[in-house]
């Protein structure tokens, strides 16, 4: 079965200072992989995927990410980090299997950004 | 389209109560997914269906949890009978797998906050 590590839980950045959460998985195939977003009270919303080709993935609001397989990470850039990021940070994978399956995810990285 | 929707967006209840939560995916979507979200065990996916079938439910946490999808547009979770630590926020989420390369991206309602006294 698949895991999902996500190392930072809680990060305090300043404005315009530069993120970087990790994330790593452990599964022996090939998967996708996915970042998600839970501003405070709201849902869950689809901040970028990866399903193949270009390990470097740009999604919505500035952030990447980079899939690297070697190190079976995945981790969630941003350059420069605004006060409405503040938010919860999930990384989740799945098998890539070809059809659903459930995704596994990380106990996310809770991020607040100070003014 | 609206959405995942979920109702109710709150539910504060008394231990021993039945509690039903329920789930309107998007249309056309043929997977649901049920997950709970506590602060200790983070996200938990409980179980999925497919068509209306369900595929998976290791992650009901017991008997007192039940899931139903009687069509492809409702589904509903129930406890019964409901205890303090099953207080949680619930997600419902559904996605279209079958839809090429694109696809697998699981879209999330806005949840269910339980409050079990």
């Amino acid at each position: 079965a698949q895991s999902v590590s996500q190392h930072n839980h809680h990060v305090i950045l300043s404005e315009a200072a530069s993120l970087e959460l990790g994330c790593n998985y452990s599964y022996g195939g090939t998967v996708n992989l996915f970042w998600y977003v839970q501003y405070p009270g709201q849902h869950l919303q689809l901040l970028l995927k990866y399903f193949s080709g270009d390990p470097l993935v740009k999604g919505i609001k500035g952030f990447e990410a980079e899939f690297i397989k070697s190190k079976f990470s995945f981790n969630l850039r941003k350059p420069s980090v605004q006060w409405s990021d503040t938010a919860e940070y999930f990384c989740a994978v799945k098998p890539n299997t070809g059809t659903a399956s459930k995704l596994t995810f990380g106990t996310g990285t809770r991020l607040q950004v100070t003014l | 389209d609206a959405g995942v929707i979920q109702s109710p967006r709150h539910e504060v209840t008394e231990m021993g109560q039945e509690v039903t939560l329920r789930c309107k995916p998007i249309s056309g979507h043929d997977y649901l997914f049920w997950y709970r979200q506590t602060m200790m065990r983070g996200l938990e996916l409980l179980i999925y269906f497919n068509n209306n079938v369900p595929i998976d439910d290791s992650g009901m946490p017991e008997d007192r949890f039940s899931a139903k999808m009687p069509n492809a547009s409702f589904s509903t979770l129930k406890i019964q009978p409901s205890e303090p630590r099953d207080s949680a926020v619930y997600f419902c989420a559904s996605s279209f797998p079958s839809g090429g390369p694109l696809v697998d991206e699981q879209f999330f309602g806005p949840g269910t906050r339980l409050t079990v006294l």
